[in-house]
């Protein structure tokens, strides 16, 4: 079974913190994601990476910036954390090819910014 | 540029009717659907694709090309089907979805 595991179920900050959100998978996969999920809104997409070192911005990028040094792990970091970053942050990753492009997704991280 | 509408933000239905959640999209080329679910306190998963043409849970859902639909159907709704739904579209050659905004399906016992 695909594992993504997100470092923190819940998290709270303030105005203005820098915020590291960790992602990591198990299943040796090539793409992974960042996104933002709001009532009303869906899951938009802030980052994607599709290979160590790699990224690609997504539809709602500004405020926020991603790490992915080693393939398994992708960063999502909030430089200076401001109250409408407040949401529900899922990861997720898929390989490629062969029909194998389900995206697996983590627990969600739900970031309070105050 | 694709886009997937849901037009529903809510859905209630009585257990034991036909279910129906719609999607649909915007996109000049060949896409490929997807219908994620999320039940309560789990994580977001894939439902069914329609490349593969399989019925899950009794769920069915058919490309129509001519009216740009992805429509989820049940038959019998049960009240474990209570949940949020998500429409996603993939472009050729892309690894990226688009998502729609969700319909939040509820079973009536």
């Amino acid at each position: 079974d695909v594992k993504v595991t997100q470092s923190s179920r819940y998290l709270v900050k303030r105005t203005g913190e820098k915020v590291f959100l960790e992602c990591v998978q198990d299943m040796d996969h090539e793409n992974m994601f960042w996104y933002r999920q709001d009532p009303g809104l869906g899951l938009r997409l802030i980052y994607f990476s599709y290979d160590v070192k790699m990224k690609e911005k997504g539809d709602i990028p500004e405020g926020y910036s991603v790490s992915r040094e080693k393939k398994e792990r992708f960063s999502l970091i909030l430089e200076s954390a401001s109250t409408n970053q407040t949401s529900m942050y899922l990861c997720a990753s898929t390989s490629i090819g062969q029909g194998t492009d389900t995206q697996y997704f983590g627990p969600g991280t739900r970031l309070t910014v105050l | 540029a694709q886009r997937v509408t849901q037009p529903e933000k809510l859905l209630s239905v009585f257990k034991g009717a036909p279910v129906e959640l719609k999607c649909n999209y915007s996109y000049s080329g060949s896409p490929e659907l997807f219908w994620y679910v999320q039940y309560s306190r789990q994580r977001l998963q894939l439902l069914l694709r329609h490349i593969s043409r399989e019925s899950i849970k009794g769920f069915t859902a058919d490309l129509n090309k001519g009216e740009t639909s992805f429509h989820l159907k049940k038959p019998f709704a049960q009240e474990e089907d209570s949940a949020m739904y998500y429409c996603a579209l993939r472009s050729f050659g892309n690894e990226k979805l688009t998502f729609g905004t969700g319909t939040r399906l509820t079973i009536i016992p």
